[in-house]
Order: C-alpha cells, then structure tokens, then sequence
C-alpha cells in the first residue's frame, strides 16, 4: 500500500521559532521525496525535496532531515515568519512498475506563525 | 513563460449540468495529473495520463472522465454534476526526468 502519513494535522508556532512536520511512510520503492506548500487559493508548489541517499538537504530556512532506516523525513523551517503560514504536505515519488513517477501525498499540516 | 494553467477559476453550476474542466500546460510535460481536494485538505488522485492517449483512474473513484488527445491539454469532464462533486479540482504536471509536480491554481467547483 503506498500511504505516507503527516503530523501534526496543525501547527502554531511564534515568529523566530522553528517549525517541525514529520512525515513516515512505509513501501520502500519511493525514491524521490518533495515537500510542498500550499496557500489559500493556490495549487501546491514545490518547496524542497531530498533522494534517499541523502541524509539532509538545506535551502535557506527550510531543511529536510531524512532517516532511510527509520522511513522517516522530516521538514524544519528556521527563523518561522508569519508568511511562511500555508499547508505544507509531504510527498513520496513511487519508482516502481507500471505507477512509475506518481507522487502519494501526506494529509497535510497547517502551519500558522504568530507575529 | 512554462506555466500549467486550469480554468474556470471558480464556477458554479446545477445539479445534472454537463462540465469540462480546463488545464493546459505549456512545459511540454509527459505526465499530467488530475486531484480533488476537499477542505479537509488531502489530496486524492482521480486520474492520470503518461501521455497522448494514455489515461488512467487514480486511487479515488470519480464519476469524472479524462482525455489525452494533445500531450499539452488534459480536461477533466463531468457529465451530469452533482452536489457531491463539489470540491477543489487541480491540475499537475510533471516530465519523465523531472522529480516534482507542477500545480495549476485550481478550479473550486460548487454544484447546487
């Protein structure tokens, strides 16, 4: 079964803190592993993302730790600011067979920074 | 500027009306992709298409249809609308190469 389960369903967090969503999953054909952000009114769009055979991967607040063991991976967003308030969803790319390239997606977190 | 576009933005319409949902992309992506999304915010999958006439069902069943004729253009139709389709619908893209999705913005479907 390709699920990928989020927590927390939501998060508030102050401004200058650090956000932490946390994402597991369970079939080991995944091979590609993006995280997006959502604003109201707008599609998702790609935020970050990290191949398993990295442990972790920074672009400028936002960091993705991944444990390949564990089949866990998580997003850290540094110096929180209330515009980084969206619904920030994780995602897993299946690389096997005949659903080659579809992203499963977790449920979703909903992240408000107070100023 | 490659883009994935979907419109109507927001429409709204009566039960057992004929619907076609645009998305057009212009980033010469194989893969397109169709997903409701509910206010509770998950995504689901109702149909996918890896290229020119290839079209598949996604993980929710929907009453919905695709078509592939051009590799630029993936409407989505429903043929007789009901309350229960009310939804968000979006629309993604993505190459062969390529690791993420591209959305589109979205088309928020009431059926009254």
């Amino acid at each position: 079964q390709q699920q990928v389960k989020q927590s927390p369903q939501s998060l508030i967090v102050q401004k200058g803190g650090i956000s932490i969503i946390n994402c597991a999953y369970e079939n080991t054909a995944f091979d590609y592993f993006p995280w997006y952000q959502q604003f109201p009114g707008k599609g998702p769009a790609l935020l970050i993302a990290i191949r398993p055979d990295v442990s972790e991967k920074k672009e400028g607040r936002f960091t993705i730790s991944f444990n390949k063991s564990a089949k866990q991976f998580s997003l850290h967003i540094m110096d929180s600011q209330p515009g980084d308030s969206a619904t920030y969803f994780c995602a897993a790319r299946y690389a096997g067979g005949t659903s080659y390239g579809k992203l499963t997606f977790g449920q979703g977190t909903i992240l408000t920074v107070h100023p | 500027e490659a883009d994935i576009y979907q419109t109507p933005r927001y429409l709204v319409i009566g039960t057992g009306k004929k619907i076609t949902l645009e998305c057009s992309q212009t980033m010469g992506h194989d893969k397109m992709y169709w997903y409701q999304q509910d206010p509770g915010m998950e995504l689901h999958l109702i149909h996918y298409s890896y290229g020119v006439n290839s079209t598949e069902k996604g993980d929710l069943s929907s009453e919905s249809t695709v078509s592939r004729i051009r590799t630029e253009h993936f409407p989505l139709t429903l043929e007789s609308a009901r309350p229960s389709h009310t939804s968000q619908y979006l629309c993604a893209s993505a190459s062969f190469s390529a690791g993420g999705y591209t959305f589109g913005s979205g088309t928020r479907l009431t059926v009254v």
